[in-house]
């Protein structure tokens, strides 16, 4: 299996645009999450999803924010509009939610201008 | 609240030294607990992991001992290696959920 495959691995926009970071979660997994990365604040989880069903959102900033899982093997996290502190590595992961091991991706390194 | 807090980094060590990064955490219930690592430009990867009190994980020479009359979850190894330099998170799972919880993480640096 590949794993889980995150794309882009880099992105640099402008603040004021939008941005779409993508996940293909392991096939069969069916818990997917995003966190974020930052030196100041860590590793903070966004929001995450079981069935396709987004379960607990609460990690996600603001409004800008947004994601979205159509079906079992895609998710998307958006910002719009991003800002220069929205920068920081953003990790999607999923887990099959049987033996409680987490699969991370490479992670999105974005820098918002 | 779930909460999980871990030594300041960096930890910098010679090769061959021993190795304590001390997590404890706050939690209701009983949580599973782990520790990942994760290695430069990579996402993390799972370490160990212990489900329940007095349990032990161990993998690669790491081992941590859940301690509930502590609310610990320390991570050692006898010896370590240039390899091992990371960065390591400890994590919980609370009790009847579905998502971890991470530490602040702890970098460590081994040298020649």
């Amino acid at each position: 299996d590949a794993g889980v495959i995150q794309s882009p691995r880099h992105e640099v926009t402008e603040m004021g645009q939008e941005v779409t970071l993508r996940c293909k979660p392991i096939s069969g997994h069916n818990s997917l999450f995003w966190y974020r990365q930052t030196m100041m604040r860590g590793l903070e989880l966004l929001i995450y999803f079981n069935n396709n069903v987004p379960i607990d959102d609460s990690g996600m900033p603001e409004d800008r924010f947004s994601a979205k899982m159509p079906n079992a093997s895609f998710s998307t996290l958006k910002i719009q509009p991003s800002e220069p502190r929205d920068s920081a590595v953003y990790f999607c992961a999923s887990d099959s939610g049987a033996n409680e091991k987490l699969f991370f991706g490479s992670g999105t390194q974005l820098s918002v201008l | 609240g779930n909460s999980v807090t871990q030594m300041e980094g960096p930890v910098t060590l010679s090769e061959e030294a021993f190795l304590t990064i001390n997590c404890t955490y706050t939690a209701t219930g009983y949580p599973s607990l782990f520790w990942y690592v994760q290695y430069p430009g990579e996402g993390l990867q799972l370490l160990l992991k212990a489900t329940k009190a007095d349990d032990k994980g161990s993998n690669k020479g790491f081992e941590a001992t859940y301690r509930k009359e502590t609310t610990s979850f320390h991570l050692e190894k006898g010896s370590v290696q240039v390899s091992d330099s990371a960065v390591y998170f400890c994590a919980l799972r609370p009790q009847g959920y579905n998502k971890l919880i991470f530490g602040a993480g702890t970098r460590l640096a081994v040298h020649p």
